[in-house]
Order: C-alpha cells, then sequence, then structure tokens
C-alpha cells in the first residue's frame, strides 16, 4: 500500500454536471500529479502540483482544474462533464516533482 | 509529442511458459518506469532503469534498458497465475528536461497466466 488515498472510489454523473475528485498524498510528499486512464489505455498525464501550484499540465481542455491545499492533498475538478470523461482517475504523489510517483487505487468516473 | 509503443497489447499464456513486454519510443526519456496493475487498483511501480544499457532483475522478472535510452523490455521467466495483471511502461522527462515529474505511459500489455 503506497498510502496515497483517494476520494470517492466509484461516481456516477450525467453529461454537463461538474464533480470534484480528492486525493491525500503520501505522508512526507508534497507534490501530487494527476492522470486519466480509460478503459483499455494507458494513463495520460492531466496536470502535476507542487507546494500548491501548477507545475505542468497535459493536452487536457480548461474545464479541467486541480488545487492543491497546505497539507499537500489535491482536488481534481472537471466542469460540463462529457461522455468521454469516463474513466479511472489516478493521483500520484512523490516527494520531489521528479522523483518516483505513488499510485492510489483511483477513482472510477462514469458519465451517462 | 512523445510516445511509447507497448507490445503485444494481449498476452495469454501457460504457467511455466517465458514471456517478453516490449517497450519503444523515438524519443529519449531520462528513466523508463516498469508498473503492474491490477483490477480496481493503481500502478504499483516494478522497477525505474536509468541508465542505457542497464538490466535489473527482480525475481523472474529481468528489465532491460536500451543502449539510447528510448526503449525497454520487460522479461519474465516462468510465468505464473499470480503474474497475470496489466503490464504498463512509463517514461520520465526527456532530453531536454522539464521542471515537472510527467510520465508517459505506453497503452499496456494485458497479462493472462493460465494455470
Amino acid at each position: 500500500e503506497t498510502g496515497v488515498t483517494q476520494s470517492p472510489t466509484h461516481l456516477i454523473k450525467t453529461r454537463g454536471q461538474q464533480v470534484t475528485l480528492r486525493c491525500s498524498s503520501q505522508s512526507g510528499h508534497n507534490t501530487v500529479s494527476w492522470y486519466q486512464q480509460a478503459l483499455g489505455q494507458g494513463p495520460q498525464f492531466i496536470f502535476q502540483y507542487y507546494r500548491e501550484e501548477e507545475n505542468g499540465r497535459g493536452n487536457f481542455p480548461p474545464r479541467f482544474s486541480g488545487l492543491q491545499f497546505p497539507n499537500y492533498s489535491s482536488e481534481l475538478n472537471v466542469n460540463a462533464l462529457e461522455l468521454d470523461d469516463s474513466a479511472l482517475y489516478l493521483c500520484a504523489s512523490s516527494s520531489d516533482p521528479k522523483n518516483i510517483q505513488y499510485f492510489g487505487a483511483g477513482t472510477r468516473l462514469s458519465v451517462l | 509529442t512523445q510516445l511509447l509503443e507497448q507490445s503485444p497489447q494481449f498476452l495469454s499464456i501457460q504457467e511455466g511458459e517465458n514471456l517478453t513486454v516490449y517497450c519503444n519510443s523515438s524519443s529519449v526519456f531520462s528513466s523508463l518506469q516498469w508498473y503492474r496493475q491490477e483490477p480496481g487498483e493503481g500502478p504499483v511501480l516494478l522497477v525505474t532503469v536509468v541508465t542505457g544499457g542497464e538490466v535489473k532483475k527482480l525475481k523472474r522478472l529481468t528489465f532491460q534498458f536500451g543502449d539510447a535510452r528510448k526503449d525497454s523490455s520487460l522479461h519474465i521467466t516462468a510465468a505464473q497465475p499470480g503474474d497475470t495483471g496489466l503490464y504498463l511502461c512509463a517514461g520520465a522527462g526527456n532530453a531536454g528536461g522539464t521542471s515537472y515529474g510527467k510520465l508517459t505511459f505506453g497503452q499496456g500489455t494485458i497479462l493472462t497466466v493460465h494455470p
């Protein structure tokens, strides 16, 4: 077990709604990265947060946004949900932006 | 855009057989990682390879990083049903360097080992 916890584990939303996913990083880690994993695919990098600032972003539209809090936990927000947003959302924490990332079990989002 | 291509996508073998999974890219990575992911779980790191030509062994698993740091392979000897899962390779950073630790993943290899 990595010590990275995500909530909720499963979520069902309808198209156009908004969703917030949460991640608690491993103790001592100040960096959180978010990934989207569609069924049958490898994870795709959404963005990374380091010391409460966005520290890099993948090829995702602005309706994907995030936050990191002073305790280094993080949220991923997705507005105006689309059917293609259905995926497993993974959070990974690390002790530094370029260090080894440890993954949580993910949140399975279904958009109907 | 950096891409990692894994092959094969699916592998179904009998217990005791050997197998190799390949991970290839046209880009150079500062390191390459292999993960194993089971249903309902996040990826679990197996190994990180950093130096071109590096070979690492983890019990029955052997990992190799290509000399040019663009490709890697995972070889499993005498596969067991417990090896079943999704195997992912992921490249970290690039030759130009980034300020953040983006991992670029391959699409994965689904391995099924039948008893």
